[in-house]
């Protein structure tokens, strides 16, 4: 199984930053990267899909690049309701696996 | 609006078995892949299961294959998740969640708000 490691588990962040996640696969899985955002009590949602497409109606301020086995997910300009977990996810090959997430919170 | 209302999750005793629906709507469902997604609480996201657009490929996480079986009813637009022997650490948040008109290389881009599955006795 492909494992997925991101970096930082959490995030301490003021309003208006720039931060940037990292997710680092155990082998290659070429562009086959998504990002997702969840807040408490919320069905996670998809930000990022083949590593650098943004989903439909998310925001520019969100954006992907990598590729291979590194990938990041920078968030600029932060809002308050930009505070959440995010996670990274491998659909490269089954069974697909997910990064343990990183929670960003507001300094 | 593309929605999915997951239910059938509850309370069950370990070894018990349960199954969980997923009502689709607002896509023609039948033109794609689907997949379960699971939660334990106050933990990350584990991806459980996915079935192609015909039923005919399906795929498993480690932890569930042999006991959870996958399957979709492409007429009444609903996807299904038999689990058997369950354990305590089955215990989470079940999301069903659409994927792309190909088993492979898909994001899972939309997903339903979840059941909750509680194993104990």
């Amino acid at each position: 199984d492909i494992q997925m490691t991101q970096s930082p588990s959490s995030l301490s962040a003021s309003v208006g930053d720039r931060v940037t996640i990292t997710c680092r696969a155990s082998q290659g899985i070429s562009k086959y990267l998504a990002w997702f955002q969840q807040k408490p009590g919320k069905a996670p949602k998809s930000l990022i899909f083949d590593a650098s497409t943004l989903q439909s109606g998310v925001p520019s301020k969100f954006s992907g690049s990598g590729s291979g086995t590194d990938f990041t997910l920078t968030i600029s300009s932060l809002q308050p309701e930009d505070f959440a977990t995010y996670y990274c996810q491998q659909y490269n090959s089954y069974p697909y696996t997910f990064g343990q997430g990183t929670k960003l919170e507001i300094k | 609006e593309v929605q999915m209302l997951e239910s059938g999750g509850g309370l069950v005793q370990p070894g018990g078995s349960l199954r969980l629906s997923c009502a689709a709507s607002g896509f023609t469902f039948s033109s794609y892949a689907m997949n379960w997604v699971r939660q334990a609480p106050g933990k990350g996201l584990e991806w459980v299961s996915g079935i192609s657009i015909s039923g005919g490929t399906t795929y498993y996480g480690d932890s569930v294959k042999g006991r959870f079986t996958i399957s979709r009813d492409n007429s009444k637009n609903t996807l299904y998740l038999q689990m058997n022997s369950l354990r305590a650490e089955d215990t989470a948040i079940y999301y069903c969640a659409k994927s792309g008109t190909s088993i492979y290389y898909y994001v899972m881009d939309v997903w339903g708000q979840g059941t909750t599955v509680t194993v104990s006795s």
